[in-house]
């Protein structure tokens, strides 16, 4: 079946680099996005990657994907304490459906 | 420019009332999406709707059914509310039909049944 997993927790000290991984099943996934969801919020969209691209950056966040491995990451450089938020990542499915992951809550560290 | 409306924010009902959450989308979008976020859980699709049609649907019962208007807005109806409806409910908006198209989210109904 179609999933998209993350792991659900990370922590990193402020001013360094975050790392949020995040593995997809369909093959034939056109778009892969990342959403950012504070608490109380809905979600806004970070950025997103097209399926024919290994990787884009967008001032201080980098996504990488690898298409053979069905592997998306987004490395936020710098991370402030307004970082803090659970971020989802999601694919564009063969039926042109959102697939959402269980997102990542980042927790930021003095 | 104003962003994805929803309403009403909050919203508690018990089981077996029904409920109607509205969404107005972004300003030039004309495609609404709805989705379903339980606690703890990443946004589930329930179903899009163009022209005032619904055009893709996900693995919802159909005691949730929705409904556009001319002006792009559009509403989510639930009926006989259970236990399990109790979540953040998003309404997402977007330029034209396809799931590739940037959806933009409101900030959410968060739905407590009792």
């Amino acid at each position: 079946g179609e999933d998209v997993e993350q792991s659900l927790f990370l922590s990193v000290r402020e001013g360094d680099s975050s790392v949020i991984n995040c593995t997809y099943t369909d093959s034939s996934s056109t778009y892969l996005y990342w959403y950012k969801q504070e608490p109380g919020a809905g979600l806004q969209l970070l950025t997103y990657i097209f399926s024919n691209m290994d990787m884009k950056q967008d001032q201080r966040l980098t996504v990488l994907l690898n298409k053979k491995d069905k592997h998306l990451s987004l490395r936020i450089a710098d991370t402030q304490t307004g970082d803090s938020a659970i971020y989802f990542c999601a694919e564009v499915n063969r039926d042109d459906k959102i697939i959402f992951g269980k997102g990542t809550r980042l927790h930021i560290l003095p | 420019d104003a962003g994805v409306t929803q309403s009403p924010t909050h919203l508690i009902k018990t089981r077996g009332q029904q409920v109607t959450l509205r969404c107005s989308p972004k300003s030039g979008h004309d495609t609404v999406s709805w989705y379903q976020q339980a606690l703890g859980q990443g946004p589930q699709f329930i179903f899009q709707y163009y022209e005032e049609e619904e055009r893709q649907r996900g693995n919802f019962p159909d005691r949730f059914s929705g409904h556009q208007f001319p002006n792009y807005s559009s509403e989510l109806n639930v009926n006989a509310l259970l236990l399990g409806d109790s979540a953040l409910y998003l309404c997402a908006s977007s330029l034209r039909t396809g799931m590739t198209d940037t959806q933009y989210f409101g900030p959410g109904t968060r739905l407590t049944v009792l």
